[in-house]
């Protein structure tokens, strides 16, 4: 049950985009299509903003997208709003009923 | 409106117990799975510990296995964790979670509780 690897942080400008990474294996990331991303804002519990890869709970933006590639998950924040400055954690069907979280990212809007 | 809401937390010195307690309203309790998930303070997520719906299917991350336990009253609309042998590590907000697709850890979170393991 090792953390999957995302980048510690990523910028952008206002209006710019900006793609996260999560690598998993093939027992995580790479042999389900449930992987799912959270924004969580300081002090605040996480929320959910992408789901089984690529799909988008009501009420989140479309500029939430989601993709996968093998062992590799990606969130694209595209139009960059200073809202969207939080830290974002992946999170994986492992099987069995496990899941585990990726390392987190904090996204910083310039 | 979904709501859960943890309690239960508070100081403990290492090889303690705590019971968490989280309490579930507007949906069908009965009939989601239910996650505990945690985070240390300025670290990151960590899934705990997960239940199906009539209370089977339980499983534990290996960090807390053989020391804390799961379980549910659908009766009460409540999700439980009984916390024993606690050590410094397991300083942490405590999050409830609905499992409301499968698949995903948490659809709905509630707002944590947290744990403090120190002598």
């Amino acid at each position: 049950q090792s953390a999957l690897t995302q980048p510690r942080s990523v910028s952008g400008s206002p209006g710019q985009s900006v793609t996260i990474s999560c690598t998993g294996t093939s027992s995580d990331v790479g042999g389900y299509n449930y992987v799912s991303w959270y924004q969580q804002h300081p002090g605040k519990a996480p929320k959910l903003m992408i789901y089984d890869v690529s799909k988008r709970p009501s009420g989140v933006p479309d500029r939430f997208s989601g993709s996968k590639s093998g062992n590799t998950a990606s969130v694209t924040i595209s139009g960059l709003q200073a809202e969207d400055e939080a830290d974002y954690y992946c999170c994986s069907y492992a099987g069995s009923y496990t899941f585990v979280f990726g390392t987190g990212t904090k996204v910083t809007v310039l | 409106e979904v709501q859960l809401v943890e309690s239960g937390g508070g100081l403990v010195k290492p090889g303690g117990s705590l019971r968490l307690s989280c309490a579930a309203s507007g949906f069908m309790f009965s009939g989601y799975s239910m996650n505990w998930v945690r985070q240390a303070p300025g670290k990151g997520l960590e899934w705990v510990s997960s239940i199906g719906s009539s209370g089977g299917h339980i499983y534990y991350a290996d960090s807390v296995k053989g020391r804390f336990t799961i379980s549910r009253d659908n009766a009460k609309n409540s999700l439980y964790l009984q916390m024993n042998s606690l050590r410094a590590e397991d300083t942490a907000v405590y999050y409830c979670t609905r499992e409301g697709i499968f698949g995903v850890v948490a659809d709905y979170w509630g707002q944590g509780t947290l744990v403090t393991v120190s002598s």
